[in-house]
């Protein structure tokens, strides 16, 4: 069975730094979809950023970027100029094809002023 | 905006009730979720179905059932609800198909058994 672990159980960081949540996986797969979500106080799952596993390219949307590596079967989530709106749970999921998606832990983020 | 809707947001039942989360999707999404959501533990899968009267057991589904009626809704229900069901219980959907899409999730349903 696939698994998914957050070795961070919290995180903080100051306003306007960087940041990176951690995430390994592990999968026999080739084929498979990794994602981010952010839930925050309002409990409304978001999905924060997604990677195809057969694509080389780490993908990016803002502020939020991941680095991949997939022989390491490690996928972490980098957040640059971090935000007071950033604060919240963040989850690693995996997803096989028409599998259902399997989450980590969760990394509570705290933001500092 | 597309959405998916849980009944309730906060629950208080006593031990032994039978209890019943209602979730609803508007997007024509096949697939529906039950997750629940602990500390420490993340989201774990409770049922999911791929379609109108079809449901499958998740991960940890003893203590739980099922319906789905109609595609738009998808009801867990706990049986004889105990204090260890106490928990956060995220419902969500996807499109068939769509992989990489990720799910859309409801606010979620914090039941407290007494």
């Amino acid at each position: 069975a696939q698994t998914v672990t957050q070795s961070q159980p919290e995180m903080s960081v100051q306003e306007a730094e960087t940041v990176t949540l951690s995430c390994t996986y592990d999968t026999s797969e080739s084929d498979y979809y990794l994602f981010w979500y952010k839930q925050p106080p309002s409990r409304q799952m978001i999905l924060v950023i997604r990677q195809e596993a057969y694509k080389q390219q780490n993908a990016t949307e803002n502020r939020f970027s991941v680095n991949f590596q997939k022989a390491a079967k490690s996928f972490s989530l980098k957040i640059s100029d971090s935000q007071l709106g950033d604060a919240a749970m963040y989850f690693c999921a995996y997803r096989r094809t028409a599998q259902k998606l399997v989450f980590g832990q969760g990394t509570r983020l705290t933001i500092n002023p | 905006d597309v959405k998916v809707t849980q009944s309730s947001r906060y629950l208080v039942k006593r031990t032994g009730e039978k209890v019943f989360l209602e979730c609803v999707q508007d997007m024509d999404h096949e697939n529906m979720f039950w997750y629940r959501q602990d500390p420490g533990l993340g989201l774990r899968l409770i049922y999911f179905s791929y379609d109108v009267k079809m449901k499958e057991k998740g991960d940890i589904p003893e203590g739980y059932s099922v319906s789905r009626e109609k595609k738009e809704r998808f009801s867990l229900i706990l049986e004889s609800a105990s204090t260890n069901q106490t928990s956060m219980y995220l419902c969500a959907s996807s499109l068939a198909g769509a992989h990489n899409y990720g799910y859309t999730f409801g606010s979620g349903t914090r039941l407290t058994v007494v």
